[in-house]
């Protein structure tokens, strides 16, 4: 595809419930990130994918954070029974994988929990 | 391991005034380094980025970077700001597969 896409572009959702993001990378890319941005702050990173294995989960947040890769390519971030202070703008990028490792961004899903 | 400090969070600037973002590394190897701006609600746009080829980078809308390695320093410029480079700003430092973000510096221009 022309760049990365993200799906759902907007989700409100009740505290409690379960959600799912959707993260389609550039082709041929092999390394994709999920990122969180909350209001008026940066980037946090939530996890790493190279390929189908996540070698970095360390930014996931709690246990109902998680996330995962198949075929190399579709990611899907599950947020379980969410809380208010999960809402966000939740930000995928993708990359070659090489040293040079530029990241192109989706235009995120915004997330917000009532 | 590696580290990237923004050392403002918000800067001001009056338009047709030169802009200067700060940025400081961390790294124990050579690592690539990258500046992507935000503007509001939309996504994260590459500006410019460094690969240790030319210590000068010129990036889009007339934005440029110098890598001074003796300073460890990535400082973002530009010599005139426009009404239209408001937003925020981050510096990125990567080496193969750890990517760390700056907190970012939100510019903003004064009529």
């Amino acid at each position: 595809g022309a760049g990365v896409s993200q799906s759902p572009s907007n989700k409100v959702t009740e505290k409690g419930k379960d959600v799912e993001l959707r993260c389609d990378p550039i082709s041929g890319h092999t390394a994709l990130y999920w990122y969180r941005q909350s209001l008026g702050q940066g980037l946090e990173f939530l996890i790493y994918f190279q390929g189908n294995s996540a070698p970095d989960k360390s930014g996931l947040p709690s246990d109902r954070f998680s996330a995962e890769r198949t075929g190399g390519s579709v990611s899907t971030l599950t947020i379980q029974r969410t809380q208010q202070e999960d809402s966000a703008v939740y930000l995928c990028a993708s990359n070659t994988g090489t040293v040079y490792n530029e990241q192109f961004f989706g235009p995120g899903t915004r997330l917000t929990v009532l | 391991a590696q580290s990237v400090t923004q050392l403002d969070s918000h800067v001001s600037v009056s338009e047709g005034t030169p802009v200067l973002l700060r940025c400081n590394y961390s790294s124990s190897y050579s690592p690539s380094l990258f500046w992507y701006v935000q503007h509001p609600n939309k996504g994260l746009q590459l500006l410019l980025k460094y690969t240790s080829a030319a210590t000068l980078v010129k990036g889009i809308n007339g934005f440029e970077a110098e890598f001074k390695k003796s300073e460890t320093s990535f400082h973002l410029t530009k010599p005139s700001a426009h009404m239209s480079d408001a937003a925020e700003y981050f510096c990125v430092v990567s080496l193969y597969d750890k990517i760390i973000f700056g907190k970012g510096t939100r510019l903003h221009i004064l009529p």
